[in-house]
């Protein structure tokens, strides 16, 4: 049963420091979508990749964050330096043509 | 630009009750509709999609969903629902013509059942 994992599950950081997250897609899809969600502003899209090739990510703070696919099997966001409005639950997912398979999500805390 | 409207913030029902949850749509080109469910301290997992053909599409755990186009709706039915059904459900659309993969999501609907 092919799953998008995602970690670590849970993170505390203090503001200021650098955290990572990182993205296992499924094997053979070829969209990989970065999302965050909080209880105010919902489910934000923050940027997502094909081919590994960035399509967009205007959802993006630029200045804090960036997001890569080193290789077909990894993808990982970074925020540096992070801030306690970053805290949120950070959800991977990948896709092949339309339809998207979600990760368990990162539980991200900053202190 | 393409939007959903999920018309209920929470939607509170009783074990064993029919229960519909409204989505609509704005989109000027052809569309690909879908509903994910979100269940606490997890990912959205994917509960039905309409792609072409049949407007009736049936999805897992017994939920099935209307297309209609000239209402510009896709609403999210269940004949009979669980207390297991309590979750969070998200209605979201993708454009039918750019086959970017990137999907539009609603706000969210908060399905309380009660026993």
């Amino acid at each position: 049963d092919a799953r998008v994992t995602q970690t670590p599950r849970d993170k505390v950081t203090e503001m200021g420091q650098e955290v990572t997250m990182r993205c296992q897609p499924i094997l053979g899809h070829n969209t990989v979508f970065w999302y965050r969600q909080t209880m105010m502003q919902g489910l934000e899209l923050l940027a997502y990749f094909r081919n590994r090739a960035p399509l967009d990510d205007s959802g993006m703070p630029k200045d804090r964050f960036s997001a890569e696919m080193p290789d077909a099997t990894l993808a990982t966001l970074k925020i540096q330096p992070s801030e306690p409005r970053d805290s949120a639950v950070y959800f991977c997912a990948s896709g092949l043509y339309n339809e998207q398979f979600f990760g368990p999500g990162t539980r991200l805390t900053v202190l | 630009a393409q939007s959903v409207t999920q018309l209920d913030s929470q939607v509170p029902v009783f074990e064993e009750a029919p229960v519909e949850l409204r989505c609509n749509y704005s989109s000027s080109v052809s569309v690909y509709l879908f509903w994910y469910v979100q269940y606490p301290n997890q990912g959205l997992q994917l509960l039905l999609k309409y792609l072409s053909g049949s407007t009736l599409v049936k999805g897992i755990n017994g939920f099935e969903a209307e297309f209609n186009k000239s209402q510009t709706s896709f609403h999210l039915r269940k004949p009979s629902v669980h207390i297991s059904d309590t979750a969070e459900y998200f209605c979201a659309v993708a454009s039918g013509s750019s086959n970017t993969g990137k999907l539009i999501f609603g706000q969210g609907t908060t399905l309380q059942v009660k026993p």
